[in-house]
């Protein structure tokens, strides 16, 4: 079965530090990524997503993310923190043709300032 | 354009009583969706309707069921609300993003449900 999994459960930064959210996905096939953002008390937006092409992408308030196909990975980037960006952060992935979404468990990031 | 709504915001039900979630798209999205979010497990998708008729199971579909009424709207119902199903309750929705198929979804901004 496809799964999604995100390592960091909990992560603590002080502003201006540098990011690195893992996530990994089992899925042989191709597959569409996705990372989305929940910040308190909001729903979930999207932050950025990978079709296809360029595996470097870059997303919504200075995110990017990396797809590795042979790492089976697609970590999501940001150079330096703001305490805005303190929220939690879902993986997710989704196969090309089907409806449904497979989410990783998600990452709360704290911002210190 | 409003995006995804969901009504109620908030909810506490006894234990065994039923009630709707409703959930409403003015995109012009074909498929929806119904997710539960539990701290530390993540979102998990409780059903989802590719279309208009069509409604499928989840991961976590056991003491749920739904309908989607047209193209809009497409409402969760609890038939016999157990303490377990206490949650945080999503509606989202998407449409065809290219040819190959992906699917970008949009999110309500939720339901909280206390079942005592």
């Amino acid at each position: 079965a496809q799964s999604v999994s995100q390592h960091n459960h909990h992560v603590i930064l002080s502003e201006a530090a540098s990011l690195e959210l893992g996530c990994n996905y089992s899925y042989g096939g191709t597959v569409n990524l996705f990372w989305y953002v929940q910040y308190p008390g909001q729903h979930l937006q999207l932050l950025l997503k990978y079709f296809s092409g360029d595996p470097l992408v870059k997303g919504i308030k200075g995110f990017e993310a990396e797809f590795i196909k042979s790492k089976f990975s697609f970590n999501l980037r940001k150079p330096s923190v703001q305490w805005s960006d303190t929220a939690e952060y879902f993986c997710a992935v989704t196969t090309s043709g089907t409806y449904k979404y497979i989410f990783g468990t998600g990452t709360r990031l704290k911002v210190l300032a | 354009n409003a995006g995804v709504t969901q009504t109620p915001k908030f909810q506490v039900l006894k234990t065994g009583q039923s009630m709707t979630l409703q959930c409403a798209q003015d995109m012009n999205h074909n498929s929806m969706y119904w997710y539960r979010q539990d701290p530390g497990m993540g979102l998990r998708l409780i059903y989802y309707s590719a279309s208009e008729g069509t409604t499928d199971k989840g991961e976590v579909p056991n003491g749920y069921n739904v309908s989607r009424l047209n193209k809009r709207e497409f409402s969760l119902r609890l038939e016999s609300a157990a303490p377990s199903q206490t949650s945080v309750y999503f509606c989202a929705s998407s449409s065809r993003v290219n040819r190959e198929g992906t699917y970008e979804q949009y999110f309500g901004p939720g339901t909280r449900l206390t079942v005592t």
